[in-house]
């Protein structure tokens, strides 16, 4: 089952920070917090992931809050392509499937 | 550099009848994963390959479904009398191995949309 909880649906104006929410209550102390994005007929796309520390990269940032027990998926300035449905994930390192739940639906609207 | 790819993109076919998906990951990648994705359901786990062997099977619904990796790179999913219920999408990714065992980012491909009629 996936460990995580995501709400089912997002809008964002387009230009403005769409920040979106996880919980992983249960996560563990080797469990690393992934991000996957899954645009309309494509597979799912790599964003970032993280430990504990805030991480950014040229797509996102992931603020983990200081328990783990949540973490925000930030993309700084929506995009119509950032339209996707998104995927929090919990994944213990040494092992190797990724256990996706239902996701995010981001909508950006112009 | 390319990505992973799968062929067919579609493959439509008969209840009862046999088909094979092909996967070709990312040159150097040692990891191989298959998925498939219902229609509104995220993506659910279905083997792993590490090398030519199947490292963990455990996702495979039943025994109509059999992977092989045989020279470690290009896998393919057979699924023997298909069922209507087998209509969805088969994803494949691949990732590299890094140093210590420990597994790295799985980059995924576009998929392959299987209809069973």
């Amino acid at each position: 089952d996936a460990k995580t909880t995501q709400p089912p649906s997002m809008d964002c104006a387009e230009g403005r920070a769409a920040n979106l929410p996880c919980n992983h209550s249960t996560i563990s102390g080797n469990e690393y917090v992934y991000w996957y994005r899954q645009i309309h007929s494509q597979g799912p796309q790599y964003i970032i992931h993280g430990l504990k520390n805030n991480e950014t990269n040229e797509m996102a940032s992931l603020i983990i809050t200081e328990d783990r027990k949540s973490s925000t998926l930030i993309l700084p300035h929506a995009t119509l392509r950032d339209t996707a449905v998104y995927y929090c994930i919990v994944r213990v390192l040494y092992t190797d499937k990724l256990i996706f739940g239902t996701g995010t639906r981001l909508q950006v609207f112009p | 550099g390319a990505g992973v790819s799968q062929t067919p993109s579609n493959k439509v076919t008969e209840k009862g009848k046999y088909v094979e998906l092909r996967c070709d990951p990312i040159s150097g990648h040692t990891a191989l994963y298959w998925y498939r994705q219902s229609l509104g359901q995220g993506p659910e786990f279905l083997i792993y390959f590490q090398g030519t062997g199947a490292a963990d099977d455990s996702g495979l619904p039943n025994d109509r479904f059999f992977a092989v990796r045989p020279e470690g790179s290009v896998s393919t999913l057979k699924i023997q009398r298909t069922e209507r219920g087998d209509s969805a999408v088969y994803l494949c990714a691949s990732s590299r191995q890094k140093a210590g065992g420990l597994a790295d980012t799985q980059y995924f491909g576009p998929g392959t949309r299987l209809t069973v009629l």
